[in-house]
């Protein structure tokens, strides 16, 4: 089972409406960090937030993280055309001795019509 | 300063024959991992090397598939006797310790384009 889902898998929106995706896990975390992939290249760190942090903003984005519902939420306000790519959630999570691994989810394939 | 680089950036082999991916991760930086990522997929973990400690091999998909971490640097992933369905795109990333228990960001290569015909 995946330890980290994202929903909806697919997101169509207009220019300059906000989009909102959200991820889902299972077991506690570190941290969960959001990944940006445009079409055939390698993906793209954008934000993290740590397991004692609720909100998190970094320019257009805002991400929230509930850990008693074991949640995430990533929010692009005001998108663009360019903001078009997928989004993925990824969820550090302890998992042998002091070492820690990071598993991503499936993704989210965004589309902001011009 | 230099990123992930990974190399070749594609590779068009035959049915059986072995291919070697290579992987050259940001310095200083522990973690390395290796994913797949098929056409309009997610990432597939393969395999993760963190430090010194034995790697995690739970998603290579089967013992066709290897990788070796030589001096806790440059990491090669080996596909033996490929097959028409190892055709993907090859992905590394490493990262640094952000804490005694936690990893920072995953920086990732541009990716290795593997073709099997």
């Amino acid at each position: 089972s995946q330890q980290g889902e994202e929903d909806p898998q697919a997101l169509s929106i207009q220019e300059g409406e906000n989009a909102t995706m959200n991820c889902s896990y299972k077991t506690s975390i570190n941290n969960l960090q959001w990944y940006r992939q445009n079409s055939g290249r390698g993906l793209v760190h954008l934000i993290l937030i740590r397991s004692n942090e609720r909100e998190k903003h970094s320019g257009r984005l805002r991400v929230t993280l509930d850990t008693s519902k074991k949640s995430s939420s990533l929010l692009i306000t005001a998108s663009r055309a360019a903001d078009t790519a997928s989004y993925f959630c990824a969820t550090d999570v302890l998992y042998t001795g002091a070492n820690s691994k990071l598993t991503f989810g499936k993704g989210i394939t965004l589309s902001v019509r011009p | 300063g230099a990123g992930v680089s990974q190399s070749p950036s594609n590779k068009v082999t035959e049915k059986g024959k072995d291919v070697e991916l290579r992987c050259d991760p940001i310095s200083g930086h522990t973690a390395l991992y290796w994913y797949r990522q098929s056409l309009g997929q997610g990432l597939e973990f393969l395999i993760y090397f963190q430090g010194n400690s034995a790697p995690d091999k739970s998603g290579l998909p089967s013992d066709r598939f290897s990788a070796e971490r030589t001096g806790g640097s440059v990491s090669t992933l080996t596909i033996q006797r490929t097959q028409q369905e190892d055709s993907a795109v090859y992905l590394c990333a490493s990262s640094r310790k952000l804490t005694s228990a936690s990893y920072n960001e995953q920086f990732f290569g541009p990716g290795t384009r593997l073709t099997v015909l």
